[in-house]
């Protein structure tokens, strides 16, 4: 079955610190991975895309790694900022019909 | 950069009464769009796809009948909650994608609130 498992559900992180977001998928044959950052009561927007011959892609303070072989992503977080608190949200892409397989999301809470 | 623009953002409806939701592609066209639910503190639940010209495809467990989408144009598709009950009350988003390669672009979303 094609799945995507985020963790953690939820985390807080004081300002400033790191943190680093999970995602393990079966999803195949694999097509690409997305990141998403979605604000509360608004609509995701992608963060970044990871295709299978990529392993590291930064977009600013986020950055995303893909081991294809173990199937496993990760976003990190570098120096959290408090409009940092969201949903992040992992999304797999299928080569095979092109369906598209969300995860759960982890929602971050940046403090003061 | 590519806008996907939804409308309403609320509404408040009574119980039984039936609610249309757009969803426009307002730079590009997309031959296919596609129609979320969304509860509290979870995530993205895809509904169906919405193909332009012709039936919408819709995921395991939506009722065709209750949520009837319409993707008339290249740049407009709509989602109608048919006989609102409480239960439907969510978050909606749609989302369309400019090309192969490119992200998906999610409206805003609409809150739906049956009393």
């Amino acid at each position: 079955k094609n799945q995507v498992e985020q963790s953690p559900q939820s985390l807080i992180i004081l300002e400033g610190k790191n943190c680093t977001l999970q995602c393990n998928y079966t999803v195949s044959p694999f097509s690409n991975l997305r990141w998403y950052k979605q604000d509360t009561g608004r609509g995701p927007v992608s963060l970044t895309i990871m295709t299978f011959s990529e392993n590291t892609k930064s977009n600013g303070r986020y950055t995303a790694t893909l081991d294809a072989d173990t199937k496993q992503s990760s976003l990190h977080i570098t120096a959290s900022q408090l409009s940092d608190s969201a949903s992040y949200i992992c999304v797999v892409r299928r080569a095979a019909g092109n369906k598209l397989t969300f995860g759960g999301g982890t929602r971050v809470l940046v403090k003061p | 950069g590519a806008v996907v623009s939804q409308h309403p953002s609320w509404v408040i409806c009574k119980s039984g009464t039936s609610v249309k939701i757009e969803c426009r592609s307002l730079d590009f066209q997309a031959t296919t769009m596609f129609w979320y639910r969304q509860f509290p503190k979870q995530s993205l639940m895809l509904m169906a796809t919405s193909n332009e010209g012709s039936k919408a495809t819709y995921e395991q467990g939506v009722e065709k009948d209750k949520f009837l989408i319409n993707h008339a144009s290249l740049t407009l598709s709509t989602l109608t909650v048919t006989s609102a009950h409480p239960e439907d009350s969510s978050f909606y988003i749609c989302s369309a994608i400019p090309g192969s390669d490119s992200p998906l672009h999610f409206g805003n979303g609409t809150r739906l609130t049956v009393t």
